[in-house]
């Protein structure tokens, strides 16, 4: 079983749409967790931390859920700019430059 | 502050040729890392380095060899290029690993290397 599973998409949505995407993870030890922002044949960006609570950056909003060991992320009011690939990434349960596991990624494009 | 650079951006190699690819960063970053990404793969771990003189293994090493002798400079040398290493890499730096968790990780623009 993967790490880290998303559904790849692709999402199309018109502008001004909302739009979520989940992501699981398989390890309930897991402590970290992000939402990074991939444009074509770009780098990985950091969009967001995902924190216990839930957090919110803007249109953008992350939620974990840890009895079910999935997170989310909304964007309301999407942009053309939105348009990407979101990558879930989770540590492995332990802390370290090794423990990062990154999921394949939900590619997104916005439509005027 | 450049961030984390990688040269060179494309690579073409013929199968068995050797090369370096280069990755440094000006954050004094502890961790650095080298990824490789492939379509449906997500991102996958090479190898990794705690600091400067401490490599390790990661996920999928075999064919690479890495060095860190200075904080700044993590090269990745690929020892016999096969046509399975054809892939986008990515060097990845980041602060230590605090109580509070991963820290973020700031990316290379990648190298796309082709091998035939």
């Amino acid at each position: 079983r993967k790490e880290v599973e998303q559904d790849p998409g692709p999402f199309n949505v018109p502008e001004g749409a909302t739009v979520a995407f989940n992501c699981t993870y398989s390890n309930s030890a897991s402590q970290s967790f992000f939402w990074y922002r991939q444009d074509c044949r770009k780098e990985p960006k950091l969009l967001m931390s995902v924190y216990s609570s839930g957090n919110e950056d803007g249109r953008f909003t992350a939620q974990l859920n840890r009895a079910s060991q999935y997170i989310s992320l909304l964007i309301r009011d999407s942009k053309l700019s939105d348009s990407a690939t979101y990558l879930c990434v989770v540590n492995g349960g332990g802390t370290g430059a090794n423990n990062l596991f990154f999921g394949t990624g939900t590619r997104l494009t916005v439509i005027p | 502050n450049a961030g984390v650079t990688q040269t060179p951006k494309f690579q073409v190699l013929k199968t068995g040729q050797s090369m370096t690819l280069q990755c440094a960063q000006d954050m004094n970053h502890e961790y650095m890392s080298w990824y490789r990404q492939d379509p449906g793969m997500g991102l996958r771990l090479i190898h990794y380095s705690v600091g400067a003189g401490i490599t390790d293994q990661g996920e999928v090493p075999n064919g690479y060899n890495v060095s860190r002798s200075t904080t700044e400079d993590f090269p990745l040398r690929l020892l016999s290029a096969a046509p399975s290493q054809t892939s986008v890499y990515f060097c990845a730096s980041s602060y230590r690993t605090s109580g509070r968790g991963d820290n973020e990780q700031f990316f290379g623009p990648g190298t796309r290397l082709t091998v035939l």
